[in-house]
Parts: structure tokens; C-alpha cells; sequence
């Protein structure tokens, strides 16, 4: 079946404007995360839904950052107030469930964010 | 906190082995996962580890030894292909039951001809 997608693939934006960007997991996997990749940088975890619970919104970096998902699916996430150490690569994942003992996690092609 | 170390660049030669260490510090250890990025594409999974030992999947194979905190990624015949970005990352258990992954910086393999 399909992957994780994400668009748009590539945003570029004056320092002060909101962003939003959105992911569309895995048919069918009830978790998503998002991630931020910076230049040379490990992927940092930002947020994490989980089925109809409370997200963990634990690795979000201030808050001009939030997330919303609609219906168990969709997920996006908004940066307001952009500031150029938010350019990076921001990568949704999704898995099939938590309780299992893999839950391996699949990326999305990723959101290039460029701050001006 | 999470610590998690590897090498940021390493070099082979086709047709070689290379093993990619990566050593770690966490609470709540819940699995280790390997991933390979291509530059510019998303990273996808290549091995996981949960006990100790070695799982073995075609040319790449995974070890663990969660009394050390250490894991190494074992790619043999290697392709130029196999020129990428091979990112370490734990899964922990934490207080709010998230099952994040916190991943190394990345090793950047270059496979010479």
C-alpha cells in the first residue's frame, strides 16, 4: 500500500510568517510522530499522537510549534512566527501500534522548511 | 537523558565489510533500530533489536549487548549503492508511555570503487 506522505516536499518563507505542514501516514497506524532533521543534525523528536489520546507534545521546541490530527489520520503541524533556525527537514512516521513488540516506525519523504 | 554516539564519517571499498558502532545511554530501554538514509530521502528501516545477539538480514546484520550499550550495524559485500547516511536510534519507555525514538547523529558511509 501507500507510504507516509507529506506536503508540501519543499517550503520556503520570510522570518515571521505561519507555516503548516501536513502528513498522511499508513492506512490503517494509529500512531504518528514528527520529526525535525537539521543540517548535520540527528532527527529530533517533536510530537507524538497516539490513537484518540493526548498527544506528547514533550519534544516540542517552544510555543510557536503545535499539531493537530484530524480523524485519527491527518496530521498537521504549524510553526508560527517562523525564525531561521526552523529551516530544516521536518519528517512525519507512522506505525501500525504502540503494544507491539517491533512498531517499526516509516518515515515520510520529509518537508524541506526554509526560513529567510 | 539519552546519549547516543557513532561515528560521523567512514569509508570501505566495494565488495568489503564495514561495521558501524554506535553506543548508548538510556532509561526505560525498549529496542534499538537501525535506519538508512539516502541523501534527501526519508531514512528507511533496516534492522531492530530488542535481546542480545545478532539478527542477520541478507547482507546487513544487527547486533546488540544491552549490558554494554552497544550495537553495531555489519554490512557485508558492500555496493555503491550502499553509500548513505546509517542512523542509530533507541526506543525507550517513558512516563508518558510515548514510544519515541531517539536517534544518533548519523554515519556517513561512503563505498569507494
Amino acid at each position: 500500500g501507500a507510504g507516509v506522505s507529506q506536503s508540501p516536499s519543499n517550503k520556503v518563507t520570510e522570518k515571521g510568517k505561519d507555516v503548516e505542514l501536513r502528513c498522511d501516514p499508513i492506512s490503517g497506524h494509529t500512531a504518528l510522530y514528527w520529526y525535525r532533521q537539521s543540517l548535520g543534525q540527528g532527527l529530533e523528536f517533536l510530537i507524538y499522537f497516539q490513537g484518540n489520546s493526548a498527544p506528547d507534545k514533550s519534544g516540542l521546541p517552544s510555543d510557536r510549534f503545535s499539531a493537530e490530527r484530524t480523524g485519527g489520520s491527518v496530521s498537521t503541524l504549524t510553526i508560527q512566527r517562523t525564525q531561521q533556525e526552523d529551516s530544516a527537514v521536518y519528517l512525519c512516521a507512522s506505525s501500525r501500534r504502540t503494544s507491539g513488540v517491533t512498531d517499526t516506525q516509516y518515515f515520510g519523504p520529509g518537508t524541506r522548511l526554509t526560513v529567510l | 537523558g539519552q546519549n547516543i554516539d557513532q561515528p560521523t564519517e567512514m569509508t570501505a571499498t566495494e565488495g568489503a565489510i564495514v561495521q558501524i558502532n554506535c553506543t548508548y545511554q538510556t532509561s526505560g530501554f525498549n529496542g534499538l533500530f537501525w535506519y538508512q538514509q539516502h541523501a534527501g530521502e526519508a531514512p528507511t528501516f533496516l534492522s531492530y533489536n530488542v535481546l542480545d545477539g545478532l539478527e542477520e538480514k541478507g547482507r546487513f546484520s544487527s547486533f546488540l549487548s544491552r549490558s554494554k550499550g552497544y550495537s553495531y550495524l555489519l554490512l557485508k559485500e558492500l555496493q555503491m549503492k550502499d553509500s548513505a547516511s546509517y542512523l542509530c536510534a533507541v526506543r525507550s519507555i517513558s512516563s508518558g508511555s510515548a514510544r519515541q525514538l531517539t536517534f544518533g547523529s548519523g554515519t556517513q558511509l561512503t563505498v569507494l570503487p
